[in-house]
């Protein structure tokens, strides 16, 4: 495998429920992050990780709580949502420390809270 | 803070017509400029970049110029295709930050008719 993978790809919940979301690099990337995607507002970072830890959080609600166990896996966990969290949650890497990178992102997971 | 604004969508072409997206770019210091498309159901894949002022980036026939003195950096290709049809964003990141920590437009949506 290759590239920045995601799972599920599609994923609906009660908002009573517990969940997780995915993410897996196989680029030798150190740095992961989360960003969420809603209709009509631009990309929003959440998280940040690099080397494994959490260099960023931004403002967001304790209901999303993320795990990053090694460098090449990245969780969320999702309790008690609402319905405004559904939105499609977009995992990225990088490598930092090397010159003339970027980011690469994976397929997103597709979230309804219902 | 730092900020990205990009012309509102959708946008409607014929195919082998001209395009522009523009994108203009607010930061303190000097940042990196990216633009990522998002074709239906997918991720967020890097189309192209530019580092300092006036670098180009080019990919695929798409053009985009980092333009210091109007904070600009406008996504130009001369001839679309119906393949082209996603949805484009403009991008920033502080170079003293993170690569993937990055500042978004709220994108614009391109469709080509044949």
């Amino acid at each position: 495998e290759t590239g920045v993978t995601q799972t599920p790809r599609h994923l609906v919940m009660g908002m009573t429920n517990k969940k997780s979301l995915k993410c897996e690099q196989h680029l030798g990337h150190n740095a992961m992050y989360w960003y969420k995607q809603s209709a009509k507002k631009p990309l929003e970072l959440m998280f940040v990780y690099n080397f494994k830890e959490q260099t960023e959080n931004n403002s967001v609600p304790s209901r999303f709580s993320p795990e990053c166990p090694n460098s090449s896996h990245l969780f969320l966990h999702l309790h008690t949502l609402q319905p405004e969290d559904s939105a499609l949650y977009l995992c990225a890497s990088s490598h930092e420390g090397l010159p003339n990178t970027e980011a690469f992102f994976g397929q997103g997971t597709r979230l309804t809270v219902v | 803070g730092d900020s990205v604004t990009q012309m509102e969508g959708p946008v409607t072409l014929s195919e082998e017509a001209f395009l522009t997206i523009n994108c203009t770019y607010t930061a303190t210091g000097y940042p990196s400029l990216f633009w990522y498309v998002q074709y239906p159901g997918e991720g967020l894949q890097l189309l192209l970049k530019a580092t300092k002022a006036d670098d180009k980036g080019s990919n695929k026939g798409f053009e985009a110029t980092y333009r210091k003195e109007t904070t600009s950096f406008h996504l130009e290709k001369g001839s679309v295709q119906v393949s082209d049809s996603a949805v484009y964003f403009c991008a920033l990141s502080d170079n003293g930050g993170s690569q993937g920590n990055l500042i978004f437009g709220k994108g614009t949506k391109l469709s080509v008719k044949p």
